[in-house]
């Protein structure tokens, strides 16, 4: 079975652009969640998804925005970036069951601003 | 304020060398502690899920033991492929929040 798959795996983008970044779940899976790794640190979360609704969100502007489709597949939006936007960008995926869930990650999307 | 801390930073180990990385907590609405293992430039690879204090799990050589503040992930006789950053994770309630620690960069000599 595949795993959680994000595109592109690298991208270069100027200060200012906008990026795209997206990802599909492990199949069955239907919350999606984002994280931002900076070198060095532990992954950040950014937000959440469960049945195309945004159920969390860490501390991080508004220029960050994320939505889910119907396949469940979700796309992660950075307008307006920064130099300190570059990062590796996951994506994971779970059943979100209750009582809990193991929650597996993609190989990443790297990010690097210009 | 959430939070998940490991200890050491670094550590160098030869081979055959047994030791052990901390992990300490301080989370609430805590539902499961998590250990990842990250290769450079890859997504962290799911090893153990925790959920109450007292639980072990074990995969080959590696060991993962749960306590109300700490985890630790014991690692025996560890082989060079053993090499890698390991993150300690804990899953809040109510939706997938993961609070990574800020993880623990092993190697492994021949």
């Amino acid at each position: 079975d595949a795993g959680v798959t994000q595109s592109p795996t690298h991208l270069i983008k100027t200060r200012g652009q906008q990026v795209t970044l997206r990802c599909s779940p492990i199949s069955g899976h239907k919350s999606v969640s984002w994280y931002q790794q900076v070198l060095g640190q532990g992954p950040q979360f950014i937000f959440q998804y469960y049945e195309k609704e945004e159920r969390g969100r860490g501390n991080f502007p508004d220029r960050f925005s994320a939505r889910q489709f119907p396949n469940y597949s979700s796309e992660l939006n950075v307008n307006a970036l920064l130099l300190g936007d570059s990062a590796l960008y996951l994506c994971a995926s779970s059943l979100a069951r209750q009582g809990g869930n193991t929650i597996y990650f993609g190989e990443g999307s790297w990010l690097t601003v210009v | 304020e959430d939070q998940v801390t490991q200890s050491p930073e670094a550590l160098r180990l030869q081979e055959g060398e047994s030791s052990s990385l901390n992990c300490s907590y301080t989370v609430s609405g805590l539902r499961g502690l998590f250990w990842y293992r990250q290769d450079p430039g890859k997504g962290p690879e799911f090893l153990f899920t925790l959920y109450s204090a007292g639980e072990e799990k074990e995969k080959e050589r590696l060991k993962a033991t749960l306590t109300k503040k700490e985890s630790f992930l014991h690692i025996t006789a560890p082989k060079p492929e053993d090499s890698a950053t390991y993150l300690c994770a804990a899953l809040k309630t109510s939706y997938d929040k993961v609070i990574f620690g800020p993880g623990t960069s092993l190697s492994v000599i021949p």
